[in-house]
């Protein structure tokens, strides 16, 4: 059974907090996603890897870093924590190549940032 | 500029009968289109796709049709259960496949 796991379901934290977020999946999947989804703004890509150390842009990636240092975990760095990055964040994988893109999810974080 | 669109950020239907949610794309390459389910609290899941060869694709009470001239597909349900609640969102690959563009979702409520 395919799985990519979240580090944490909930998280609270303290604006100016230094804010890690982890990923890991086990299917060997060349791309990572790192998305967050905030109410009537659908998800929107903050980061994606599809290689190790490799990283691109999203569509928001400002006030986010990420890292990709092993094929499996993909990690999402909130440098300094603010309130606007309170949201649902979560992480997703797919294979590279071949015609397919279906991405697979982990459950998710609910980061609430105080 | 929104690349899919999925119009009504919410439907409401009565169990047992038929859902019918909408997408509209743009972007005349797109060639693939998935449809995912998301419950709050959880991470999307693929529910159903449809390759542009195709103009229908079924998986039990799950049909997904598309119409290419229109550059418009909608997603059936029949019939609709209380457990379809959720959110569904419509997503085509972009460029290499390694991305997906995303429509907003439309949240649906499926009344006993």
């Amino acid at each position: 059974d395919v799985k990519v796991t979240q580090s944490s379901r909930y998280l609270v934290k303290r604006t100016g907090e230094k804010v890690f977020l982890e990923c890991v999946q086990d299917m060997d999947h060349e791309n990572m996603f790192w998305y967050r989804q905030d109410p009537g703004l659908g998800l929107r890509l903050i980061y994606f890897s599809y290689d190790v150390k490799m990283k691109e842009k999203g569509d928001i990636p400002e006030g986010y870093s990420v890292s990709r240092e092993k094929k499996e975990r993909f990690s999402l760095i909130l440098e300094s924590a603010s309130t606007n990055q309170t949201s649902m964040y979560l992480c997703a994988s797919s294979l590279e190549g071949g015609g397919v893109c279906e991405q697979f999810f982990g459950p998710g974080t609910r980061l609430t940032v105080l | 500029d929104q690349q899919v669109k999925q119009n009504s950020p919410s439907l409401s239907v009565q169990e047992g009968r038929i859902s019918i949610l909408n997408c509209d794309y743009t972007n005349s390459m797109f060639d693939y289109f998935l449809w995912y389910k998301k419950y709050p609290a959880e991470g999307p899941t693929f529910l159903i796709s449809i390759s542009s060869i195709k103009d229908k694709n079924e998986d039990g009470r799950f049909t997904v049709f598309l119409n290419k001239s229109a550059k418009h597909l909608s997603l059936h349900i029949v019939p609709s259960q209380p457990g379809d609640s959720a959110v569904y969102f419509c997503a085509a690959p972009q460029g290499n496949n390694r991305k997906l563009i995303w429509g907003l979702g439309t949240s649906l409520a499926v009344n006993p």
